[in-house]
């Protein structure tokens, strides 16, 4: 089975820093490219970042660039987002997700239980 | 790309038809895909690439369209669909989802 679970969520301080982490297991980690999403208490769904499955290639949303950095170890079949220069906007639950084999038109399956990012002085 | 869905809510009773809209800003090539989110859980995938039903997904759930404009239909709503759906578009980075569309009880 499938499974993807976060953590490293908290309560942060405007300008802080917060490393999440994403433990994989249940299929071939370093073969699958997977994102970050966040939701905002209350909002929709924002995808915020992805990788591809050997790392090489990286992806951002605009409001996080120069910010945020996602990266993966494949060798402990996990996935991290380093968060830094945190801003009240930022809060959200995060979530993890696994996306389908290389190709076009990438679909979200499935995703982590996610872990809470609170932003506040 | 923006996602417009409607309606943001609706009022629906057992048994019902119900079908949620999702409005693309540009042609998506049919990277349309569409996620089930009960409260305090995570989204799960129902439709992607605008019609294809995930595995495990009952079969009252279809999705359509084309272009710009795509809709999910849940053809007879049962107590367990009561929930927020959310469209999403594959197309080109980054990828953009729909405001949600809440779907209560009548």
């Amino acid at each position: 089975e499938v499974q993807l679970l976060e953590s490293g969520g908290g309560l942060v301080q405007p300008g802080g820093s917060l490393r999440l982490s994403c433990a994989a297991s249940g299929f071939a980690f370093s073969s699958f490219s997977m994102s970050w999403v966040r939701q905002a208490p209350g909002k929709g769904l924002e995808w915020v970042s992805a990788i591809s499955g050997s790392g090489s290639r990286t992806y951002y949303t605009d409001s996080v660039k120069g910010r945020f950095t996602i990266s993966r170890d494949n060798s402990k079949n996990t996935l991290y987002l380093q968060m830094n220069s945190l801003r009240a906007e930022d809060a959200a639950v995060y979530y993890c997700a696994k996306e389908p084999p290389p190709g076009p038109g990438p679909w979200f399956d499935p995703w982590g239980q996610g872990t809470l990012v609170t932003v506040s002085s | 790309i923006q996602m417009t869905q409607s309606p943001a809510s609706l009022s629906a009773s057992v048994g019902d038809r119900v079908t949620i809209t999702c409005r693309a800003s540009q042609s998506i090539n049919g990277y349309l895909n569409w996620y089930q989110q009960k409260p305090g859980k995570a989204p799960k995938v129902l439709i992607f690439t605008t019609s294809r039903l995930q595995s495990g997904v009952p079969s009252r759930f279809s999705g359509s369209g084309s272009g710009t404009d795509f809709t999910l239909t849940i053809s007879s709503l049962q107590p367990e669909d009561f929930a927020t759906y959310h469209c999403q578009q594959s197309y080109s980075t980054p990828s953009t989802f729909g405001q949600g569309t809440r779907v209560e009880i009548k």
